[in-house]
């Protein structure tokens, strides 16, 4: 069975700050990584997934995330927030063969002040 | 928007009644999973469809149970409420299942069950 921790349950930031959500698994077998958003009364948005290949993936909104498989480790990063990137943030987990059965985080809500 | 609907947006029931749960899948996907998504927590994976079967499922009683229609639809079924069954309950589609799915997954906004 995999599980994943996001130490971080709430991370206040202020405006054009950088920000980082940790997220650790844990998995006998190889894993997909996923980085979901979800603003306020809304459902969830994929922001960027680790399948194979390079490390470091990308979101077309400035967020990145590097996958450390001696670390066990996605941790999600942004050099510089913005007010509207006010969401909680989900880190998920999937085996090759479990589908679309995701293992997901806690959570962390993040609070960008100006 | 994701193209995922679910109806009704909120709803209050009793313990030990049932609640069915709509979901119109994104269109072109075959395949819907729901979630539950408790107060404060991370979403739950309840179980799976794809081509009208139950292909995967979660750590979660019978009584949670679901369908799939030749449109790809889906509804989730629960019975006998508890209060603990209070929560998001969150349906996403996807255009592909097991290994073929890269995992991304296209959520509704969610029905918000209260139990009483």
């Amino acid at each position: 069975a995999q599980s994943v921790t996001q130490l971080d349950s709430q991370v206040p930031v202020f405006e054009e700050a950088p920000v980082e959500l940790r997220c650790n698994y844990s998995s006998s077998v190889s894993v997909y990584l996923f980085w979901y958003v979800q603003y306020p009364n809304q459902g969830l948005q994929l922001l960027l997934k680790y399948l194979s290949g390079s490390t470091l993936v990308e979101s077309i909104n400035g967020f990145e995330a590097e996958f450390n498989k001696s670390q066990t480790s996605f941790h999600l990063r942004k050099p510089s927030v913005h007010i509207s990137d006010t969401a909680e943030y989900f880190c998920a987990v999937r085996t090759k063969a479990a589908g679309n059965k995701l293992t997901f985080g806690g959570g962390t809500r993040v609070l960008v002040k100006p | 928007e994701t193209g995922v609907t679910q109806s009704p947006t909120h709803l209050i029931k009793t313990r030990g009644q049932q609640v069915t749960l709509r979901c119109s899948s994104q269109s072109g996907h075959n395949t819907v999973s729901w979630y539950q998504q408790a107060l404060g927590q991370g979403p739950q994976f309840i179980f799976q469809y794809y081509r009208e079967e139950e292909n995967g499922r979660g750590n979660f009683p019978p009584r949670f149970s679901g369908l799939q229609f030749p449109n790809y639809s889906s509804e989730l079924n629960v019975n006998a409420l508890e209060l603990d069954d209070s929560a998001l309950y969150l349906c996403a589609s996807s255009s592909a299942s097991g290994r073929l799915s890269t995992g991304e997954l296209f959520f509704g906004e969610g029905s918000r069950l209260t139990v009483l």
